[in-house]
């Protein structure tokens, strides 16, 4: 089977930056993937990380430790509109379709 | 403008009826998606298709059912052997299997 394990809530303030963790146990990984849900509303795709490294999409930037089996979200200069929910989400080869983490609550605080 | 739509937003139930959540997209994708999502918690996935006439099973897919006849739509319908089908129901589709999923607004199923 698969699991992720994410933090459940963060906090932080206005300007800052704050990461979100995501471990992860699959066999045959094949990628992991970041997404934001406002509440109420539908999941939104942020990034995916197929290799090692750093990906940067503006002000969010996912990176992916294959042989640690660890992803992190980095998020810079908050903004008020990033108090959402953030999904880690990976797939494997043997199946074509995403295993989603619990979420990670951010709140953001002026 | 290319979307993915559901329907109806919210629906209510009496418990022992079956009830078929729409969903429709018009991306031109291959791959949809059910998942089922409960207060505070992560996306559980019931069912998924990646090509027309021919669908998989997810991790919760007892008391549920799907058709994939058309690109286009993946109706979901909920039996009434589902023990507890009060949740928020969302379908995706997606680009072949690509990790990039596009979401429907979601349902909420309540079943009184």
């Amino acid at each position: 089977g698969q699991s992720l394990e994410q933090p459940s809530e963060v906090t932080a303030v206005e300007g800052a930056i704050v990461q979100i963790n995501c471990t992860y146990q699959t066999s045959g990984f094949y990628g992991l993937s970041w997404y934001q849900q406002h509440d109420g509303g539908a999941p939104t795709f942020l990034s995916y990380n197929g290799l090692d490294g750093l990906e940067e999409t503006g002000r969010f930037s996912s990176f992916l430790s294959r042989s640690d089996s660890y992803g992190y979200l980095l998020l810079q200069e908050l903004q008020m509109k990033d108090s959402a929910s953030y999904f880690c989400a990976v797939r494997n080869t043997g199946r074509r379709a995403l295993t989603f983490g619990s979420g990670t609550r951010l709140q953001v605080q002026p | 403008d290319g979307g993915i739509t559901q329907s109806p937003k919210y629906l209510f139930r009496k418990e022992g009826q079956n009830v078929t959540l729409s969903c429709e997209q018009n991306l031109n994708h291959d791959a949809m998606y059910w998942y089922r999502q409960d207060p505070g918690q992560g996306l559980r996935l019931i069912y998924y298709s990646q090509i027309v006439n021919d669908f998989q099973k997810g991790d919760i897919a007892e008391g549920y059912s799907v058709s994939r006849e058309k690109k286009e739509s993946f109706p979901l319908t909920v039996t009434s052997a589902q023990k507890n089908p009060t949740a928020f129901y969302l379908c995706a589709s997606s680009r072949g299997g690509r990790d990039e999923q596009f979401f429907g607004p979601g349902t909420r199923l309540t079943v009184l």
